[in-house]
């Protein structure tokens, strides 16, 4: 079953501007992914981060985890056109063989 | 390259015809897996592979079949297609079963299916 959620579900903002999207999780976790999908594309992983882990940076891209709260947020800094997407958060469990995705988060950077 | 490969591309097809959607990997990856997107719903996972000969249902697998008789290679199947299979549809694989390993998925570009 999907448990991943993202909030909000539809952004848009400013080429420049920072895009934050949060994701909630209902149990626990081996770890979080984000995944990105430009319009009927394939998926394309971004970053992962462990249960473990607090926060990660990859590029402009910062992935926080918050296993207290079961949520994580995803922030794109100084946002570019070629951002417009929409984005994915997945968790993995134990014991459990697959990746659970959440609806998805568009996102659109305007020019 | 390494690559997730689907075809077709594109599929139009009529309610009962047998139809098969093939899917390659060439990255030696143990685990594999079918996901349908539709609006509202998010991915859905419709069966998955942690090696060959071993494959399981998802949590929409009725209508479907799979076989993984080589490793890199995961077809789906649908034996008697209906309107309610119209959707798109993408195949995945990664090194090791997302819970065993921290190993991302990597994605096909997608099956765009309409059955009339």
């Amino acid at each position: 079953s999907q448990q991943g959620e993202e909030d909000p579900q539809a952004l848009s903002i400013q080429e420049g501007e920072n895009a934050t999207m949060n994701c909630s999780y209902k149990t626990s976790i081996n770890n979080l992914q984000w995944y990105r999908q430009n319009s009927g594309r394939g998926l394309v992983h971004l970053i992962l981060i462990r249960s473990n882990e607090r926060e990660k940076h990859s590029g402009r891209l910062r992935v926080t985890l918050d296993t207290s709260k079961k949520s994580s947020s995803l922030l794109i800094t100084a946002s570019r056109a070629a951002d417009t997407a929409s984005y994915f958060c997945a968790t993995a469990s134990y014991g459990n063989n697959r990746l659970a995705f959440g609806k998805g988060n568009q996102v659109v950077v305007i020019p | 390259e390494a690559q997730v490969t689907q075809n077709p591309r594109y599929l139009i097809t009529v309610t009962g015809k047998k139809l098969t959607v093939t899917c390659s990997q060439n990255m030696n990856h143990e685990y594999m897996s079918w996901y349908r997107q539709d609006p509202g719903l998010g991915l859905r996972q419709i069966y998955y592979s942690m090696n060959v000969e071993v494959t399981d249902k998802g949590d929409v697998p009725e209508g479907y079949k799979v076989s993984r008789k080589e490793k890199r290679n995961f077809p789906l199947i649908l034996e008697s297609p209906s309107p309610n299979q119209t959707s798109l549809y993408f195949c995945a694989s990664s090194r090791k079963a997302p819970d065993r390993e921290n190993s991302p998925l990597h994605f096909g570009n997608g099956t765009r299916l309409t059955v009339t």
